[in-house]
């Protein structure tokens, strides 16, 4: 596609109940990132995807929270048990090359807004 | 620890010049950019600098200097759409992106 698409742009869910998020990234890109961000914050790294490698998931903050990317393309990040310090908006990323080879040019989705009643 | 600090917000005249200061201490360096977020929008890219000195790119230009771990971004001929976030970002050792908090640009005719 032409740019980075994200569904839902919104989801309001009960505490407790489960979500999954939807990106997809621009085509032929090999990164992709997912980012938490509060709001007035930046971007917080939860996880990282080379193809359908996650080279590194050290910001996932719990294991409620499971990311995936099966055909290194479109990726899913899910989210069990919502709890109310899970409200934000969930950014995707994707770059052309891999994160070693990256001059930065990270290309974002416009988020999935979730809050968490 | 890693962090990166900018100001919160800032304000300027519509035409006139602003710069946008950003410190930072991070386990490695392999860049530091900068992205401009309108209010619920995605982050676009600005800039990348990974050497010291300053890089032009039209009314934006980002200055770098690694012995003291900062970057500027100066913004001329200030237009109302440039009312915005600018978000400080860099590559760490891992190559992993560690952001700033973001400066919110007010922009006053």
């Amino acid at each position: 596609g032409a740019g980075v698409s994200q569904s839902p742009r919104y989801k309001v869910a009960k505490r407790g109940q489960d979500v999954a998020l939807r990106c997809d990234p621009i085509s032929g890109h090999v990164s992709l990132f997912w980012y938490q961000q509060a709001l007035g914050q930046g971007p917080e790294f939860l996880t990282y995807f080379q193809n359908e490698a996650q080279l590194d998931k050290s910001g996932l903050p719990s294991d409620r929270f499971f990311a995936e990317r099966p055909e290194g393309s479109v990726s899913t990040l899910k989210i069990q048990r919502t709890q109310q310090e899970d409200s934000a908006v969930y950014l995707c990323a994707s770059s052309l090359a891999p994160a070693g080879a990256n001059t930065g040019e990270l290309f974002f989705g416009e988020g999935s807004r979730l809050t968490v009643l | 620890g890693q962090n990166i600090d900018q100001p919160t917000e800032m304000t300027a005249t519509e035409g006139a010049i602003v710069q946008i200061n950003c410190t930072y201490q991070t386990s490695g360096f392999n860049g530091l950019f900068w992205y401009q977020q309108h209010a619920g929008e995605a982050p676009t890219f600005l800039s990348y600098n990974v050497l010291d000195g300053l890089e032009e790119k039209g009314r934006f230009s980002s200055f770098l200097s690694r012995s003291k771990g900062y970057s500027y971004l100066l913004l001329k001929e200030l237009q109302m759409k440039d009312s915005a976030s600018y978000l400080c970002a860099v590559s760490d050792s891992n190559y992993q992106l560690i952001w700033g908090a973001g400066t919110k640009l007010i922009i006053k005719p």
